[in-house]
């Protein structure tokens, strides 16, 4: 039972370039959740999607774009990193029903040079 | 907008010595307040959700209670392999399946 995994699990990247950060999940969960997590900020919510080719933004959804072909799948790209944007990034997942519960990745450490 | 402050930052307790972690929110409807554990280098791992005043769940040696405006998390007889960082998080009505969470609060059991 793989759950939700990450891909990569490190990342060092410079600035100006575009990358992908990958999030699948097994479960077959409706709703897929992208947060960067920093010191001093906690979890923030950058995109989120309740199904397959339905996004929308979160708290902090600038620098990135999401897409949702696949109901497992939900990659986060960053089409011109930023130092700012050197942070560790997780995905999660939940089933979509009222109250339900996110279940998080292990996440990707990402530094931007 | 929906707030979540947990306090304190950081704890650093002996083994055994029990204590709680703090979690104030300010939210309009609350469909769910949530705890994660999250331990170095890790993702968050789901611990409850409390839905209303007044109802409490435990799972060992952690009990989460729940009023109309914080949660408590209490921790008896700590071990050291409960030191970790614990994540609240509120789920408002009004905002779908999103959760805010607070900045957490570093727990470090000593042997």
């Amino acid at each position: 039972d793989a759950g939700i995994t990450q891909s990569p699990r490190y990342k060092i990247t410079e600035t100006g370039r575009q990358v992908t950060l990958m999030c699948h999940q097994t479960w077959s969960h409706s709703y897929m959740f992208w947060y960067r997590q920093d010191l001093g900020h906690g979890l923030r919510l950058i995109y989120y999607s309740a199904a397959a080719d339905i996004t929308d933004k979160g708290e902090v959804p600038d620098g990135y774009v999401v897409s949702r072909s696949k109901t497992e799948n939900f990659p986060l790209t960053l089409e011109s990193a930023t130092r700012s944007q050197t942070s560790v990034y997780f995905c999660a997942s939940s089933e979509g029903r009222a109250r339900e519960t996110q279940y998080f990745g292990p996440g990707t450490r990402l530094l931007v040079l | 907008e929906d707030q979540v402050t947990q306090s304190p930052e950081a704890l650093r307790l002996q083994e055994g010595e029990s204590s709680s972690l703090n979690c104030s929110y300010t939210v309009s409807g609350l469909r769910g307040l949530f705890w994660y554990r999250q331990d170095p280098g890790k993702g968050p791992e789901f611990l409850f959700t409390l839905y209303s005043a007044g109802e409490e769940k435990e799972k060992e040696r952690l009990k989460a209670t729940l009023t109309k405006k914080e949660s408590f998390l209490h921790i008896t007889a700590p071990k050291p392999e409960d030191s970790a960082t614990y994540l609240c998080a509120v789920q408002a009505w009004a905002a779908g399946n999103k959760l805010t969470f607070g900045g957490g609060t570093r727990v470090l059991v000593k042997p």
